[in-house]
């Protein structure tokens, strides 16, 4: 079972601020929290990870709750290029439970 | 260039035929795996491998089998038991854990299997 919880499905206006919620309740200390997101019948592509502080790149934004219990991931100005599948997912350095588990992810369709 | 790469693109199986799905990287990662993807849906995990000769099943392994004999290779072969094979096949890799999670995942294109 996927270790992280998403809404099915979002909305935004293009230009205006994407927030996709996480949840992963479960996440223990050493887990980092990544996205990817995946345009239709491709590859996902790396977005953005962290561990407990606010991570920022040129693509987005990750806030991460003090208790680690929840992230969102922030696309500051959404264009129709963002139109995809978002995944949460979480990773430790254990070598016996790093299967990195995707769950079904949040679609977002930006819309003009 | 480094990367990930799965080949064919399009893979078509007729019935009680094995097929198998090759995915190479040259990014010296130790850990590949395996995913499935059906229409609308998320990603299922089929085998992981961490390290050169050995890898363990994930979620959906039954009708699948792998093997890891070289670092840069992990081929899938997908089996005459598993009945329903049409779907969109993932590979990715990552340097392994035990401290380096902090390490990206890269997947290759991906392999749509249909069955004829």
């Amino acid at each position: 079972d996927a270790k992280t919880t998403q809404p099915p499905s979002m909305d935004c206006a293009e230009g205006r601020a994407a927030n996709l919620p996480c949840n992963h309740s479960t996440i223990s200390g050493n887990e980092y929290v990544y996205w990817y997101r995946q345009i239709h019948s491709q590859g996902p592509q790396y977005i953005i990870h962290g561990l407990k502080n606010n991570e920022t790149n040129e693509m987005a934004s990750l806030i991460i709750t003090e208790d680690r219990k929840s992230s969102t991931l922030i696309l500051p100005h959404a264009t129709l290029r963002d139109t995809a599948v978002y995944y949460c997912i979480v990773r430790g350095s254990s070598y016996n439970t790093d299967k990195l588990i995707f769950g079904t992810g949040t679609r977002l369709q930006v819309f003009p | 260039d480094g990367g990930i790469t799965q080949s064919p693109k399009y893979l078509f199986r007729k019935e009680g035929q094995n097929v198998t799905l090759s995915c190479e990287q040259n990014l010296n990662h130790d850990a590949m795996y395996w995913y499935r993807q059906d229409p609308g849906q998320g990603l299922r995990l089929i085998y992981y491998s961490q390290i050169v000769n050995d890898f363990q099943k994930g979620d959906i392994a039954e009708g699948y089998s792998v093997s890891r004999e070289k670092k840069e290779s992990f081929p899938l072969t997908v089996t005459s038991a598993q009945k329903n094979p049409t779907a969109f096949y993932l590979c990715a890799s990552t340097n392994s854990p035990g401290g380096l999670a902090n390490e990206k995942l890269f997947f290759g294109s991906g392999t749509q299997l249909s069955v004829l």
